[in-house]
């Protein structure tokens, strides 16, 4: 059962336009959701993250957008660089009420694979 | 301000053995938690710990153990060691265990062959 889904493995995007990069999660004891970028054998790099109470975040050229009512958030990144290549991931936690099964638990999607072309 | 530490970076082992990994998290963090990351499964998690005690666990096998000490520093333990358990093994430190941003090493690769 996977609470937590990017649907898209890639997203190929030219150099200077927007790049948007969705994720859904199943699971309404979300409460947080983080952003991560990754490149192979490295650690995670985190990016920019967002509560529940809000509905946007904005962090530079990021931007975290969350509709609770349809599960959905999206990251966005305007504008897009060649160095913005990378694996990214979207991951959730769940908040104390969800109980002792959270604590510092984050549930990951699968990636998705960004390239910026120049 | 340093950032989360973990050694060593890259692990052979063989079937049957044991290994200990290492993770120092960012000064003043208190929790630590552990995960997996394979190609098939994706980032996985193990374990959570705070002030010492571990307070959620994985679906993991009782194979995967961990400990964190009084400094926050925090190790695995993986006893007899199967070809599956190779993977990268990830350490994220955080100031509180929901609602804060996490913070990952650089992971140790561990190979098991």
């Amino acid at each position: 059962d996977q609470q937590v889904k990017q649907n898209s493995p890639s997203l190929s995007v030219q150099e200077g336009r927007i790049s948007i990069l969705n994720c859904d999660y199943t699971n309404s004891m979300f409460d947080y959701f983080l952003w991560y970028k990754k490149y192979p054998a490295e650690g995670p790099t985190f990016l920019i993250s967002i509560s529940s109470i809000k509905d946007k975040n904005e962090d530079g050229r990021f931007t975290v957008f969350l509709n609770k009512s349809a599960k959905h958030l999206s990251l966005h990144i305007v504008p897009s660089q060649p160095g913005d290549s990378a694996v990214y991931f979207c991951a959730a936690s769940a908040g104390a009420n969800a109980g002792g099964t959270s604590y510092g638990k984050l549930t990951f999607g699968q990636g998705t694979i960004l390239t910026v072309h120049p | 301000k340093a950032g989360v530490t973990q050694t060593p970076r890259y692990l052979i082992k063989t079937r049957g053995q044991q290994v200990t990994l290492s993770c120092s998290p960012i000064s003043g963090h208190r929790s630590v938690s552990w995960y997996q990351q394979t190609p098939g499964q994706g980032l996985q998690f193990l374990f959570e710990y705070f002030s010492e005690t571990q307070r959620n666990k994985g679906n993991f096998p009782g194979r995967f153990s961990g400990r964190q000490f009084s400094n926050s520093r925090s190790e695995m333990n993986v006893s007899t060691l199967e070809l599956g358990d190779s993977a990268l093994y990830l350490c994220a430190s955080s100031l509180a265990a929901q609602g804060t941003e996490a913070f990952f090493g650089q992971g140790t690769r561990l190979t098991v062959v």
